[in-house]
């Protein structure tokens, strides 16, 4: 089946810098992928919608400026936390849809800021 | 807007027991409804999904789901639980504005007993 892949897996970094996190489809194309920030014991807060050739689509309350989407290719999307603060640690999950909304996720990446 | 609840933050089963997990939605049309799986810290795995057709459906790791219209329900069900089993279990709707997102329940947090 479809495979979406993420990288890294796991990331520490210092408060006021910044962290990219990579989303891949494997072995399909992807015009769309989805980034997902999920809190402990808690469900998945759809941050923004990675759009190849266009700019991300945010939900209400993210901060497009803090969270830096680009989709350069059909296969990998990137998000960038920028001046991380603790408050931003949390696990990041990404998707690709595949049609008919059906959805495959990646891994996830787990960032602590500190 | 959509919504989707699941009543049962966490259950707990004794090994061989049988399962059920709630989950109710709002939607205004026909649903497209899905329950993923979470292990700790991994991404989500797709169980079963419901587009059309028959209302029972039935999934991976011998899960099944009934779509009820008449109670705006999407129960998963399993005849007999297993150790691991244990995870964190999501249902999900998609959008009805048609842009493949999903939207999530909380959760269900299950935990097996030996």
């Amino acid at each position: 089946g479809a495979v979406v892949s993420q990288h890294p897996s796991r990331v520490i970094c210092k408060s006021g810098t910044s962290v990219k996190i990579e989303c891949r489809s494997l072995d399909f194309q992807a015009t769309t992928m989805f980034w997902y920030r999920q809190f402990p014991k808690q469900s998945l807060m759809l941050m923004a919608t990675s759009n190849e050739g266009s700019k991300a689509t945010y939900e209400q309350g993210v901060e497009k400026d803090k969270f830096l989407i680009n989709h350069a290719s059909l296969t990998l999307s990137t998000l960038t936390v920028t001046s991380a603060h603790p408050e931003d640690s949390s696990f990041y999950i990404c998707s690709a849809p595949t049609g008919t909304y059906e959805q495959y996720f990646g891994p996830g990446t787990r960032l602590t800021v500190t | 807007a959509q919504s989707v609840t699941q009543p049962d933050i966490h259950i707990t089963v004794s090994e061989g027991a049988s399962l059920e997990l709630r989950c109710n939605y709002s939607y205004g049309a026909t649903p497209y409804l899905f329950w993923y799986v979470q292990s700790p810290g991994q991404g989500l795995q797709l169980l079963l999904k419901y587009f059309s057709g028959d209302t029972l459906v039935q999934g991976i790791k011998g899960f099944e789901a009934e779509f009820k219209r008449s109670q705006s329900s999407f129960n998963l069900r399993k005849p007999s639980v297993h150790w691991s089993d244990a995870a964190e279990y999501f249902c999900a709707v998609g959008d009805e504005g048609g842009s493949e997102k999903l939207v999530f329940g909380k959760g269900t947090k299950l935990t097996v007993n030996p």
